[in-house]
């Protein structure tokens, strides 16, 4: 069956340092991977998805970029964090149409 | 832009009765719509999905329309139970033979009391 892993599950950063988030898929080849961002209070924001290898699309402007080194690695990374990047932030995949979400990362900035 | 409207106002309904939520969208139909339930500091889980060319869909206590004239998904569960209390979201797919991307409503918060 598949699996999706998300790691750390929390992280407090401090304003101005950098951050890798990263996100692995098990039991599944070639899917297409999304990382969302959760504000309190709000919806899911897509930030980035991406249908394969080296192949990355960005939703929206920010100071977060995103990366696919293998087929079942997603990495989402910041140079340096402001205090609005922090959130709940999950990786999904897709299967049959639906998407199926990680744990998640809960990021603080300070 | 799509925009998707899902009641903020949290439903508060007794155990047994039916809950139903709903989800209103802007511009074109969805070629799917999509319902997912979320409870706090998890991800969302995928519940049911309905395709533009269907009116109804049914999974266990679970039941979604889809009106593209009336330009909403309406989401019922029967006989709820306290188990069942959490944010329930809609997505809309526009194109799912192509990148899959999903547009979230904020969710409806649910709420079933013993």
């Amino acid at each position: 069956s598949q699996t999706i892993h998300q790691w750390p599950a929390t992280l407090v950063q401090p304003v101005g340092s950098p951050l890798s988030l990263e996100c692995t898929v098990e039991g599944t080849s070639n899917p297409n991977l999304y990382w969302y961002r959760q504000a309190a209070g709000r919806g899911l924001q897509l930030l980035f998805y991406s249908v394969g290898i080296g192949q990355i699309s960005s939703e929206v402007p920010q100071n977060l970029s995103a990366s696919r080194p293998q087929d079942r690695q997603f990495i989402l990374s910041s140079k340096k964090l402001l205090l609005s990047d922090s959130g709940f932030y999950l990786c999904a995949w897709r299967s049959g149409g639906g998407q199926f979400f990680g744990p998640g990362t809960r990021l603080t900035v300070l | 832009s799509q925009k998707i409207e899902q009641n903020s106002e949290a439903l508060n309904i007794q155990e047994g009765k039916t809950a139903t939520l709903t989800c209103n969208y802007t511009n074109y139909s969805p070629a799917y719509l999509q319902w997912y339930r979320q409870d706090p500091g998890r991800g969302p889980v995928f519940l049911l999905l309905i395709r533009e060319n269907e009116k109804e869909k049914r999974k266990e206590r679970l039941k979604v329309t889809f009106d593209t004239t009336l330009k909403q998904s309406l989401f019922h569960i029967t006989a709820s139970q306290p188990a069942d209390s959490a944010t329930y979201l809609c997505a809309l797919d526009m194109n799912p033979g192509n990148t899959g991307k999903l547009i979230f409503g904020q969710g409806t918060t649910l709420q079933v009391k013993p």
